[in-house]
């Protein structure tokens, strides 16, 4: 299997700007996490999934963070607007929760906004 | 909210040493692994101890379990400079994984 897939690895984008990162579970795990890691705020869970729905969005900052998975397979997580203290890497990471609880985790999408 | 707290925040060492990280944690758990994370890139797992487990082995870690005080400790013996990363634990607590700050570990050639 390939992993867990993230796409952008990298974005710089413009304050005020709409980001949208995308994620690509291992096939046949039925948990996906988003984080956000940062050197102030260390690695925060934003949201995780199970089976496509949402469980707990706790974590999700503000109103301006929103998150779907539409089918198995695709997730993405939007910012709109975007600010400068979005600036951070954002990981998406997956499990099949009865195989054992190891978590995979995709190489982040390292966010600027500038 | 985080539910892993890792200790020291920063550890360097000289290569051939042996380096140890703790964890505390809050509530109660199912089982706690320990991950590292390279520099820029995600985080890897490393190893699982389950709530009924006191010790596990797994090549040069060593990983042992406190239930009563909530607590981890992982050993890395026999360091290398390959070793330099951050070290994190996590908690599965009602099927989420949280994660704490880590130990960024240093290992001097």
């Amino acid at each position: 299997d390939a992993g867990v897939i993230q796409s952008p690895r990298h974005e710089v984008t413009e304050m005020g700007q709409e980001v949208t990162l995308r994620c690509k579970p291992i096939s046949g795990h039925d948990y996906l996490f988003w984080y956000r890691q940062t050197m102030m705020r260390g690695l925060e869970l934003l949201i995780y999934f199970n089976n496509n729905v949402p469980i707990d969005d706790s974590g999700m900052p503000e109103d301006r963070f929103s998150a779907k998975m539409p089918n198995a397979s695709f997730s993405t997580l939007k910012i709109q607007p975007s600010e400068p203290r979005d600036s951070a890497v954002y990981f998406c990471a997956s499990i099949r929760w009865e195989l054992g609880n190891t978590i995979y985790f995709g190489e982040g999408s390292w966010l600027t906004v500038v | 909210s985080q539910q892993g707290e890792e200790d020291p925040q920063a550890l360097s060492i000289q290569e051939g040493e042996n380096a140890t990280m703790n964890c505390s944690y809050k509530t109660s758990i199912n089982n706690l692994q320990w991950y590292r994370q390279n520099s820029g890139r995600g985080l890897v797992h490393l190893i699982l101890i389950r709530s009924n487990e006191r010790e596990k082995h797994s090549g040069r870690l060593r990983v042992t379990l406190d239930t009563s005080k909530k607590s981890s400790s992982l050993l890395i013996t026999a360091s290398r400079a390959a070793d330099t990363a951050s070290y994190f634990c996590a908690t599965d607590d009602n099927n989420d994984m949280r994660f704490g700050a880590g130990t960024r570990l240093t290992v001097k050639p």
